[in-house]
């Protein structure tokens, strides 16, 4: 058990639709990460937030965002869903310091029908 | 710059030693490698920082060129629990800013 905390585990929807997806980091960490795994592929990185603040981006689409929230959980909303859209979201969080560990969650698996 | 690794993929019987191996085009300044079962979440196994050590954890070691920009991780005896796809990733600087990019992975499979 990582100590990271993803709701839901899986998700399926349609075309079009919006969904959230949340994450809990360990206690103590203030470096959350959204990564994106499509099937068989490796982990293309999304956005990074550090103690509420955007840190890092990466390649992501217009028609996703995140926020962290005070209490440092953090959602990455995706909108206009499409097709290509399925994949296994993972969260992580890290400790404060550019080279901790990342310890990441189980993954919310999306499917778009 | 996605770093590259290689093997893609390699099978191997219990008890024998693996080597992969993680190249960059950019300058490195730490290496940073997780292990992934099929259907779960990666696992953190170790970060080398710009300096060319090398680090160890159990049967499984690593070392950081950073004037070739490469690293390779060494699994010793391997054992059936091994198995998986090993992930590096790379941080060019040690700004805060500078996100972790992750190479495609290697495939290892270790058979009785």
């Amino acid at each position: 058990d990582s100590g990271v905390t993803q709701t839901p585990k899986h998700l399926i929807t349609a075309t079009g639709q919006r969904v959230t997806l949340r994450c809990s980091p360990r206690s103590g960490d203030l470096s959350v990460y959204w990564y994106q795994q499509s099937l068989d592929q490796g982990l293309q990185f999304l956005i990074q937030y550090y103690n509420g603040e955007e840190r890092a981006k990466g390649n992501i689409l217009e028609r996703f965002s995140a926020q962290q929230f005070p209490d440092l959980h953090s959602e990455l909303n995706l909108s206009s869903l499409e097709l290509g859209d399925s994949a296994l979201y993972f969260c992580a969080s890290s400790p404060e310091g550019n080279n901790q560990p990342q310890h990441f969650g189980d993954g919310t698996r999306l499917s778009i029908l | 710059q996605q770093p590259v690794q290689s093997p893609q993929a390699v099978i191997l019987r219990e008890g024998e030693d693996a080597v992969i191996n993680c190249s960059s085009s950019k300058a490195l300044y730490s290496v940073h490698w997780y292990r992934q079962k099929h259907g779960e979440a990666p696992v953190f196994l170790m970060i080398l920082l710009k300096g060319g050590e090398q680090k160890g954890h159990e049967k499984i070691s690593a070392s950081f060129n950073e004037k070739k920009q490469q690293s390779s991780l060494y699994l010793t005896a391997s054992q059936l629990s091994y198995s998986g796809t090993y992930f590096c990733g790379t941080r060019p600087s040690n700004f805060g800013n500078e996100k972790l990019t992750f190479g495609t992975g290697t495939r290892l499979t270790i058979i009785p």
